[in-house]
């Protein structure tokens, strides 16, 4: 039972170029999330999906793209980066929400 | 719409003293709470938890929190810290689709 895993853990990007982290948990939950953590804002919501095939928005959107074709996987892609997209990025999940979420062990994202 | 109020960015105490830390929040519905801890370099640790029943939850590490519905509160204490309890700590609220998280009060604890 390995939880969440966040792939890759760091990655620099140039402006402009695309990539894709990596979501991927075994409990068998529904729900997943990305956030993003910036110093002082806290987490921020990105997406979240509520199962295989359904997705929506949360707090800061823009710029971020995700699709949930299976219950393990929810992958995040970034389609031409910003330097305002470098944060650290966590991937969660949950059983059911009153159980609380799940959390990966983050993505540090630079873009330069 | 919903939203998550961490007063203080940070907060000092020393080793021994009792901790509070301060959450509102607005949500439409009975909100699932949460308090998150998170230490340099670290992942998010769920400490506790509160969906219904008792509005006193009692957490990991000796932490509890109240629930206390007229004031949109959650806040977390502790009666004694320990060093190792200094990290950045979250509260969060949401329903079954998802949480949102305030903007998290760092802990500093002097010896």
């Amino acid at each position: 039972n390995a939880g969440v895993t966040q792939t890759p853990k760091f990655q620099v990007l140039k402006t402009g170029q695309s990539m894709t982290l990596q979501c991927a948990q075994d409990m068998n939950h529904e729900y997943m999330s990305w956030y993003r953590q910036d110093p002082g804002m806290g987490l921020r919501l990105i997406h979240y999906s509520v199962g295989a095939g359904i997705t929506d928005q949360g707090e800061v959107p823009n710029g971020y793209n995700v699709s949930r074709s299976t219950t393990e996987d929810f992958p995040l892609r970034l389609l031409s980066a910003a330097p305002s997209q470098t944060s650290v990025y966590f991937c969660a999940s949950s059983y059911s929400g009153m159980g609380g979420y799940t959390f990966g062990s983050g993505t540090r994202l630079t873009v330069v | 719409a919903q939203s998550v109020t961490q007063p203080d960015i940070h907060i000092t105490v020393s080793e021994g003293a009792s901790l509070e830390l301060r959450c509102n929040y607005s949500y439409g519905a009975t909100p699932y709470l949460f308090w998150y801890v998170q230490s340099p370099g670290q992942g998010l640790q769920l400490l506790l938890k509160y969906f219904s029943g008792d509005t006193l939850v009692q957490g990991i590490k000796g932490f509890e929190a109240e629930f206390k519905r007229s004031q949109s509160s959650f806040n977390l204490r502790k009666p004694s810290v320990h060093w190792s309890d200094a990290a950045e700590y979250f509260c969060a609220v949401g329903g079954d689709d998802k949480i949102i998280f305030g903007k998290g009060t760092r802990l500093h604890i002097l010896p």
